[in-house]
């Protein structure tokens, strides 16, 4: 096991498409997190699971938004009717709960919506 | 309404000179303060942690002061390497919480 991997890495979309994204965390991690990167900003929250349990939410996920994590193991992201504003790195990262200090992050899907 | 700052966009400095890179923080309800590092086309790694109730922390050469009353914190690079080049993201957290905040970044650039 090598870290949290991330599929795609690039997404070129159109406006109005529905998009989805993957993550598989560090196997034996139970909390998943999701988070979204624009040029010139830090990694800004999405949401976050442990285990299957999706315990948060940011005021950023928008209803276009929703992220899955079925079986506690890995999630996924689904963005419809996507506009040109969802245009980000996309970041996922993983942690134990033991030590949830420490995210553990993937390479990310970069989003193009034209 | 920004709770994480980080001034410099970017930091030039020589190598084998000390590099100081500075957080300020508004919420005074962080109590412990992380810093990540990125490299181009990777995600953040985590670098140095410090809890609230202390006021620095060491792990080789990097170390990370804390000032709470001033809400403002600083990572120290001491002798800064070429390969330390990188963007810093400061990520404070509260222990309510689990969504970490991150600032936007120092862009540090170690000139050989």
């Amino acid at each position: 096991d090598t870290g949290v991997s991330q599929d795609p890495r690039h997404k070129i979309t159109k406006r109005g498409q529905n998009v989805t994204f993957r993550c598989d965390p560090i196997s034996e991690h139970n909390r998943l997190y999701w988070y979204r990167q624009t040029l010139g900003q830090g990694p800004e929250f999405l949401t976050y699971f442990q285990n299957e349990a999706q315990l948060e939410k940011s005021r950023l996920l928008s209803d276009r938004f929703s992220a899955e994590r079925p079986k506690g193991s890995f999630s996924t992201l689904e963005i419809q009717r996507t506009e040109q504003g969802d245009s980000a790195m996309y970041l996922c990262a993983s942690s134990l709960v033991e030590e949830d200090e420490k995210l553990f992050f993937g390479s990310g899907t970069q989003l193009s919506v034209l | 309404d920004q709770q994480v700052k980080q001034n410099s966009p970017s930091l030039s400095v020589q190598e084998g000179r000390i590099s100081i890179l500075n957080c300020d923080y508004t919420n005074s309800m962080f109590d412990y303060f992380l810093w990540y590092k990125k490299y181009p086309a990777e995600g953040p790694t985590f670098l140095i942690s410090i809890s609230s109730i202390k006021d620095k922390n060491e792990d080789g050469r990097f170390t990370v002061f804390l000032n709470k009353s001033a809400k403002h914190l600083s990572l120290h690079i001491v002798p800064s390497q070429p390969g330390d080049s990188a963007v810093y993201f400061c990520a404070p957290i509260t222990v309510y919480g689990q969504n970490f905040v991150f600032g936007p970044g120092t862009r540090l650039s170690v000139l050989p």
